[in-house]
């Protein structure tokens, strides 16, 4: 099974909301990364948390990481219909080695 | 602008053909990775190659093939002994270089879709 398994699954807003999506996962990381993806696109990075920070924030993203727990959170504030998308959680087992990602979770934002 | 080309955007392939995907990056990274995703999942990892001259399967490597003869390159084929071709393929890239191995995110391209006549 997957390493990072998101939830939930799919998620529907509307515009100005805050939308949260979940990540756990199994074995202990180096560090966890959340990616965007826009229907039929490429994966954009969003933002990396080492296994050391509890919190990150960029601009209207926020992520917060418990190791203890095993989980990660990406917190979307004042969402705008720009957000609908797939977001995905990857953790890296080691500095260099490769990701492994979860199934996703369909974000909608609607207008 | 540097970023990573994949082509093409649509391919068909027939019963018993092989076909090869195309990747290019300008960002000169020294890691280059293949993933493949299924609709409404995740990705997984098919091949990687961590430097020139060297590549390493992943966790679903049976029925692919892949070389890195330059650095900039890394194509992907999809053999006739891969039974389940219909996907997305997403090749992305990474900084390999000494001290900035740790912690640096993945660029990736904008995928095709591969799919059978």
């Amino acid at each position: 099974s997957q390493q990072g398994e998101e939830d939930p699954q799919a998620l529907s807003i509307q515009e100005g909301e805050n939308a949260t999506m979940n990540c756990s996962y199994k074995t202990s990381i180096n560090n966890l990364q959340w990616y965007r993806q826009n229907s039929g696109r490429g994966l954009v990075h969003l933002i990396l948390i080492r296994s050391n920070e509890r919190e990150k924030h960029s601009g209207r993203l926020r992520v917060t990481l418990d190791t203890s727990k095993k989980s990660s959170s990406l917190l979307i504030t004042a969402s705008r219909a720009a957000d609908t998308a797939s977001y995905f959680c990857a953790t890296a087992l080691n500095a260099g080695n490769m990701l492994t990602f979860g199934g996703g979770t369909r974000l909608m934002v609607k207008p | 602008d540097g970023g990573i080309t994949q082509s093409p955007k649509y391919l068909f392939r027939k019963e018993g053909q092989n076909v090869t995907l195309s990747c290019e990056q300008n960002l000169n990274h020294d890691a280059m990775y293949w993933y493949r995703q299924d609709p409404g999942q995740g990705l997984r990892l098919i091949y990687y190659s961590q430097i020139v001259n060297d590549f390493q399967k992943g966790d679903i490597a049976e029925g692919y093939s892949v070389s890195r003869e330059k650095k900039e390159s890394f194509p992907l084929t999809v053999t006739s002994a891969q039974k389940n071709p219909t996907a997305f393929y997403l090749c992305a890239s990474r900084t390999g270089r000494e001290r900035l191995w740790s912690n640096q995110p993945q660029h990736f391209g904008d995928g095709t879709r591969l799919s059978i006549l």
